[in-house]
């Protein structure tokens, strides 16, 4: 079975340009998480999702991100306009629910703004 | 609210001693589940073991042990006659209740195996 997909894998972008990061979960997973990861502040939650719904944005770091889930096999993450302190390795995770939480990785995006 | 502790940040060992990783985790939640994930330097993040607050049972699969031990709130790791294929960042997690919110992770402990 395809485990959490995630596009780009690499991303070089210039300060002010719109970055977006896209995810497939795991097909029948119905809550999908987004992740930062920083050496300064490790992985940090952004938002989740259940049934497509967003459920907790309270990690969002600023307005500048947004993320969306149109249907049950695709979200979004978009920082608009990017600035350098957004470098970072963002993760997408998804996970059924009454599997004892287990969450599954996707390979991460790994964000670089100049 | 829940936090999980990883004090040791860096540990270097040479192949094939006994490496324990440590976990301290705190919680009000009396239903929790703990996690270990390794991350290898190529950068994925890979699950290996799902521990609930109900069951203190030791587990062991092949060179890898956990004990978990909720009078201390700990959930240590141990890899037996480590590999340099063990290098990597592991880190522990945790999950309260229902887990709606997603995972509590610690900092990591880098784990460098020498050959």
């Amino acid at each position: 079975d395809a485990g959490v997909i995630q596009s780009p894998r690499h991303e070089v972008t210039e300060m002010g340009q719109e970055v977006t990061l896209r995810c497939k979960p795991i097909s029948g997973h119905d809550y999908l998480f987004w992740y930062r990861q920083t050496m300064m502040r490790g992985l940090e939650l952004l938002i989740y999702f259940n049934n497509n719904v967003p459920i907790d944005d309270s990690g969002m770091p600023e307005d500048r991100f947004s993320a969306k889930m149109p249907n049950a096999s695709f979200s979004t993450l978009k920082i608009q306009p990017s600035e350098p302190r957004d470098s970072a390795v963002y993760f997408c995770a998804s996970r059924i629910q009454y599997t004892g939480n287990t969450i599954y990785f996707g390979e991460g995006s790994w964000l670089t703004v100049v | 609210a829940q936090k999980v502790t990883q004090a040791q940040t860096e540990i270097s060992v040479v192949e094939k001693e006994d490496v324990t990783l440590d976990c301290v985790y705190e919680t009000r939640d009396t239903t929790y589940y703990l996690f270990w994930y390794k991350q290898p330097p190529s950068g994925e993040l890979v699950f290996l073991i799902r521990r609930n607050s109900f069951d203190e049972q030791n587990e062991i699969s092949g060179r890898y042990s956990w004990n978990f031990q909720k009078s201390t709130s700990s959930f240590n790791f141990t890899i037996t006659a480590s590999q340099v294929v063990d290098s990597a960042v592991y880190f522990c997690a945790l999950s309260e209740g229902g887990g709606a919110d997603g995972l509590t992770f610690g900092k990591g402990t880098h784990l460098i195996i020498q050959p």
